[in-house]
């Protein structure tokens, strides 16, 4: 099985700008979750996506956009960034159609707003 | 709203000691509970995941027990190493979405 994994590892932008990152779930995973996770925090959950539909979503607004693709990848939009979006961000897959509902999280992508 | 705590924040411990960390949960409706391991700036790796039904679970050195009722989880390692030392985060799993709610961690220090 092929693990996450999430691109790109570390990224810079600018306030007011508009960041798209990256998850490619676990072979046989039908459902990827996104959290952010600032520094010496726990993750928050952000939202899922089960079989390219929005399955939940966390206390975040709606600049917080994604999209689940029928390979099952996904992807994180934010637009407007601000200072405190800085955090890493993690991908996690996982199958709910299986008895373990097992998550596995990605790397994470370091994202830095200036 | 489901929350999560740990107890201790920080632990030092010298090498081959037992310990316990500690994770506490509002809300005994919950799906799963999970263990990870963050080493810095890192993903977050699973240790081990409890089902609701379950009572605990082994790998190796490590286990994990869960008590609903009382809303409380405990991670036991044993003979701790130094390569141990990390953040470890407990996980609740619940919601329509079973998302995994996250307390703060224990960051773990093994002294050789």
């Amino acid at each position: 099985e092929t693990g996450v994994t999430q691109s790109p590892t570390h990224l810079i932008k600018t306030r007011g700008q508009q960041v798209t990152l990256r998850c490619s779930s676990q072979s046989g995973h039908n459902t990827v979750s996104w959290y952010q996770q600032a520094l010496g925090q726990g993750p928050q959950f952000i939202f899922q996506y089960y079989r390219e539909e929005e399955n939940g979503r966390g206390n975040f607004p709606p600049r917080f956009s994604g999209l689940q693709f029928p390979n099952y990848s996904s992807e994180l939009n934010v637009n407007a960034l601000e200072l405190d979006d800085s955090a890493l961000y993690l991908c996690a897959s996982s199958s709910p159609d299986r008895v373990s509902t097992e998550a596995f999280f990605g790397q994470g992508t370091r994202l830095t707003v200036v | 709203k489901q929350e999560v705590t740990q107890i201790p924040a920080a632990l030092s411990v010298p090498e081959g000691e037992n310990l316990v960390l500690n994770c506490s949960f509002t809300d005994s409706a919950i799906y799963n509970l999970q263990w990870f391991r963050q080493d810095p700036g890192k993903g977050l790796t699973s240790l081990l995941l409890i089902q609701s039904s379950q009572r605990e679970q082994t790998s190796g050195r490590l286990n994990a027990s869960l008590d609903k009722s009382s809303g409380r989880s405990t991670l036991y390692i044993a003979a701790s190493q130094p390569g141990d030392s990390a953040t470890y985060l407990c996980a609740a799993g619940s919601g329509s979405a079973r998302q995994l709610t996250f307390g703060s961690g224990t960051q773990l220090t093994v002294l050789p």
